[in-house]
C-alpha cells in the first residue's frame, strides 16, 4: 500500500497570502496518478487537480499542482476567504488508492 | 449537471447489515466507474472500493474486503455498497463518487453529499 504523509498539518495564514501544500508517498506514484481534493466543513470533497498539475474544470488558477515520483505540491498562489478548508492528496495509480491525511488552511 | 444521491445509512449493530445506494443522474452512468469513500467523525477520507463502468471488475480496501461488497445496477443508474459484519471503526459518512473513466485507475471528479452510517449497541 502507498502510504501518503501530508505537510503540514496545519497551515495558519491571512487572506492573499501564498499557501504550499506537501504530499509525500512512500513509493513512486504510477503515471503521477495524484489528485487533490478540498473539503469545507459538512460538505462532500470537491476535486481540484488530477494527474499531478491539471486542474479540474471551473477551479480558479490561483491553484496549480506539481510534482511527480514521490513528492507533490499544492500551491494557492493568493488565498481568497473561500479557500480556507482541508486539503487531501490522493494517489489512483496502485490499489488500494490511498488518501493523505490532510493539511487544514486556516485563518491566521 | 451530474448527481449523486447516497441513501440507506442509519444505526446499526455491530455485526449487523447495511446496504447503501446511491442514484446517479446527469451522466452516462453506464459509462464510468464508480467508488465509495469514507470518513469517520473528524477524521480524513478512506478509501473504501471501486467497480468499473460494466460492474465486471471491483476492488477494495483490506479494511472492507470480505464484508463489504460493491455492485451497479445500469438499468436504474445506481451504485451499491452491501455491508455485513458491520463494526464500531465502520462508523463513517459514506460517499459515492464517480471516476473520470470508466476504469478504476481514475480520480474522482464528482461526490456525492453522503450518508451516515453509526455501529453501535
Amino acid at each position: 500500500e502507498i502510504v501518503l504523509t501530508q505537510s503540514p498539518g496545519t497551515l495558519s495564514l491571512s487572506p492573499g497570502e501564498r499557501a504550499t501544500l506537501s504530499c509525500r508517498a512512500s513509493q513512486s506514484v504510477s503515471g503521477s496518478s495524484l489528485a487533490w481534493y478540498q473539503q469545507k466543513p459538512g460538505q462532500a470533497p470537491r476535486l481540484l487537480i488530477y494527474g499531478a498539475s491539471s486542474r479540474a474544470t471551473g477551479i480558479p488558477d490561483t491553484f496549480s499542482g506539481s510534482g511527480s515520483g514521490t513528492d507533490f505540491t499544492l500551491t494557492i498562489s493568493r488565498l481568497e476567504p473561500e479557500d480556507f478548508a482541508v486539503y487531501y492528496c490522493q494517489q489512483y495509480g496502485t490499489s488500494p488508492f490511498t488518501f493523505g491525511p490532510g493539511t487544514k488552511v486556516d485563518i491566521e | 449537471e451530474v448527481q449523486l444521491l447516497e441513501s440507506g445509512g442509519g444505526l446499526v449493530q455491530p455485526g449487523g447489515s447495511l446496504r447503501l445506494s446511491c442514484a446517479a443522474s446527469g451522466f452516462p452512468f453506464s459509462n464510468f466507474a464508480m467508488s465509495w469513500v469514507r470518513q469517520a467523525p473528524g477524521k480524513g477520507l478512506e478509501w473504501v472500493s471501486v467497480i468499473n463502468y460494466s460492474g465486471g471488475s471491483t476492488n477494495y480496501a483490506d479494511s472492507v474486503k470480505g464484508r463489504f461488497t460493491i455492485s451497479r445496477d445500469s438499468s436504474e443508474d445506481t451504485l451499491y455498497l452491501q455491508m455485513s459484519g458491520l463494526r464500531a471503526e465502520d462508523t463513517a459518512v459514506y460517499y459515492c463518487a464517480k471516476a473520470r473513466s470508466s476504469g478504476y485507475f481514475s480520480y474522482l471528479d464528482s461526490w456525492g453529499q453522503g450518508t451516515l452510517v453509526t455501529v453501535s449497541s
